[in-house]
C-alpha cells in the first residue's frame, strides 16, 4: 500500500545533541511537509517542500533544518535540541496538481521526540 | 488569510449517542474544508473533505459533515458513536484559489463513555 513512513517512531536525545528524523513516501507526491505537534495542540507547520523548492515558515527557529534529496525522502534535522523541542513530529505529503489547488494531506504516524 | 475555529476543546458523549463537532472558518474566497482524526500516538487521517458540489459530505467510519456557506461552518456529525471513536478531531481549511497550505483548528477531543 502507498503510504508515508516515519523513522524512528520514538527518538530520545540529549539536550544539545543533534538529531535527524526521516520521512519517506511511496505516493509520489510533489509536496512534503514537516509539522511539530505538542500535547493537545494543533500541528504547527515548520516548513514544506514544493517539488525541490524549500519553504520555511517565518517563525520556525533556525535550529530546525530540512533536506529533501529526492521525491521520496525528506529529513528533519534539529541541530541543538532543547527541552522545548520535545514533541511529536509529523511528516505529511500532498499532490498539488494545479497552482492553487489543494489536495488531501497524507500523514505519517509521527516521531515522538524526547529530550533529556 | 483563512482561519479555523473549533469552539469545543472537549466533547464527552455516551456510546451510541449522536455527536456534533463544530467548525467555523473565516475566508474571503472559496475554500476547501477537511476533517482529520488523530488516534493516540498516531498521525492524522482524513475523515472527509469538501472541495465542491454537494454540501453534504460523507466520510469514513460513519461520519458526515455539511458545508454551510452562509454560516461559514463545516460541522462534523455521527448519529451513533462507538468507544473506538474516542480521538482528537481537527478541522482544516485551505483557499481554493490561493495557498495550498491548510490551516488547522486547535482540535476537539471526543471522549466516548461506555
Amino acid at each position: 500500500d502507498a503510504m508515508v513512513i516515519q523513522n524512528p517512531r520514538y527518538q530520545v536525545t540529549q539536550f544539545g545533541k543533534p538529531v535527524t528524523l526521516s520521512c519517506s513516501q511511496t505516493l509520489n507526491h510533489n509536496v512534503m511537509y514537516w509539522y511539530q505537534q505538542k500535547s493537545s495542540q494543533a500541528p504547527k507547520l515548520l516548513f514544506h517542500y514544493y517539488d525541490k523548492d524549500f519553504n520555511n515558515e517565518a517563525d520556525t527557529p533556525d535550529n530546525f533544518q530540512s533536506r529533501r534529496p529526492n521525491t521520496s525522502f525528506c529529513f528533519l534535522d534539529i541541530r541543538s535540541p532543547g527541552l522545548g523541542d520535545a514533541a511529536m513530529y509529523l511528516c505529511a505529503t500532498s499532490r498539488d496538481e494545479l497552482a492553487g489547488r489543494t489536495d488531501t494531506q497524507y500523514f505519517g504516524p509521527g516521531t515522538r521526540l524526547t529530550v533529556l | 488569510a483563512q482561519s479555523v475555529t473549533q469552539l469545543d476543546s472537549q466533547v464527552p458523549v455516551f456510546e451510541e449517542a449522536p455527536v456534533e463537532l463544530r467548525c467555523n472558518y473565516s475566508s474571503s474566497v472559496s475554500v476547501y474544508l477537511f476533517w482529520y482524526v488523530q488516534y493516540p500516538n498516531q498521525g492524522l487521517q482524513l475523515l472527509l473533505k469538501y472541495l465542491s458540489g454537494s454540501t453534504l459530505v460523507k466520510g469514513i467510519n460513519g461520519f458526515e459533515a455539511e458545508f454551510n456557506k452562509s454560516q461559514t461552518s463545516f460541522h462534523l456529525r455521527k448519529p451513533s458513536v462507538h468507544i473506538s471513536d474516542t480521538a482528537e478531531y481537527f478541522c482544516a481549511v485551505s483557499e481554493s484559489g490561493g495557498s495550498y497550505i491548510p490551516t488547522f483548528g486547535r482540535g476537539t477531543s471526543l471522549i466516548v463513555h461506555p
